[in-house]
């Protein structure tokens, strides 16, 4: 069964330090993959997403996201993070040819100032 | 302004009670999709729907229903509900299930 994995619950890392959120997933098949953010009390915004081309994706507030297909993994990585940053992220697939969303249980993120 | 709308954003209700939580979309999308967040769980997908009349059952499609008569709504129905079903509820919109969603605000259901 397709599954995602985010494997830290909570990330502490002080301003302008650099972060990694980390997510693999398990899929028989290739897939679609994305990084949502949450901020508190919110929906769930696109932060970016790979669908096919170039394995690294960048955003546009300074997030990138490269995908490894031999590692099933999608890490999202920041080379300095800002308080504003402070947030709850969700990786997510779908896997080509099916309808169902699979989202990993998320990674809170807290920047210190 | 493009946005998914549900309604209501709280809800308090007693077991057994029927509800809908209503999903309302602007964009012409063709998929849409409800799921349920819970604390070190992360969202779970109940129902989706492709287009209209067209659904299907998600992960945890117990104790749900949902319709599609028209393209831009998508109703969650809890005709009987139970304190297990106490959760945070999104709804979302995408124009194909390979393009990114588009996020309602949510809706806090208690069931006591």
């Amino acid at each position: 069964a397709q599954s995602v994995t985010q494997l830290d619950s909570q990330v502490p890392v002080f301003e302008e330090a650099p972060v990694e959120l980390r997510c693999n997933y398990s899929s028989s098949v290739s897939v679609y993959l994305f990084w949502y953010v949450q901020y508190p009390n919110q929906g769930l915004q696109l932060l970016l997403k790979y669908l096919s081309g170039s394995t690294l994706v960048e955003s546009i507030n300074g997030f990138e996201a490269e995908f490894n297909k031999s590692q099933t993994s999608f890490h999202l990585r920041k080379p300095s993070v800002h308080i504003s940053d402070t947030a709850e992220y969700f990786c997510a697939v779908i896997p080509s040819g099916t309808y169902k969303y699979i989202f990993g249980t998320g990674t809170r993120l807290k920047v210190l100032a | 302004e493009a946005q998914v709308t549900q309604n209501p954003r709280y809800l308090i209700t007693v077991t057994g009670k029927k509800l809908t939580v209503t999903c309302s979309q602007n964009m012409n999308h063709e998929y849409m999709s409800w799921y349920r967040q819970d604390p070190g769980l992360g969202l779970r997908q109940i129902y989706y729907s492709m287009n209209v009349e067209v659904t299907d059952k998600g992960d945890v499609p117990e104790g749900y229903k949902v319709s599609r008569k028209e393209k831009r709504n998508f109703p969650l129905i809890l005709e009987s509900p139970s304190p297990n079903q106490t959760s945070l509820y999104f709804c979302a919109s995408s124009l194909s299930p390979s393009q990114p969603q588009h996020f309602g605000d949510g809706t806090r259901l208690s069931i006591l």
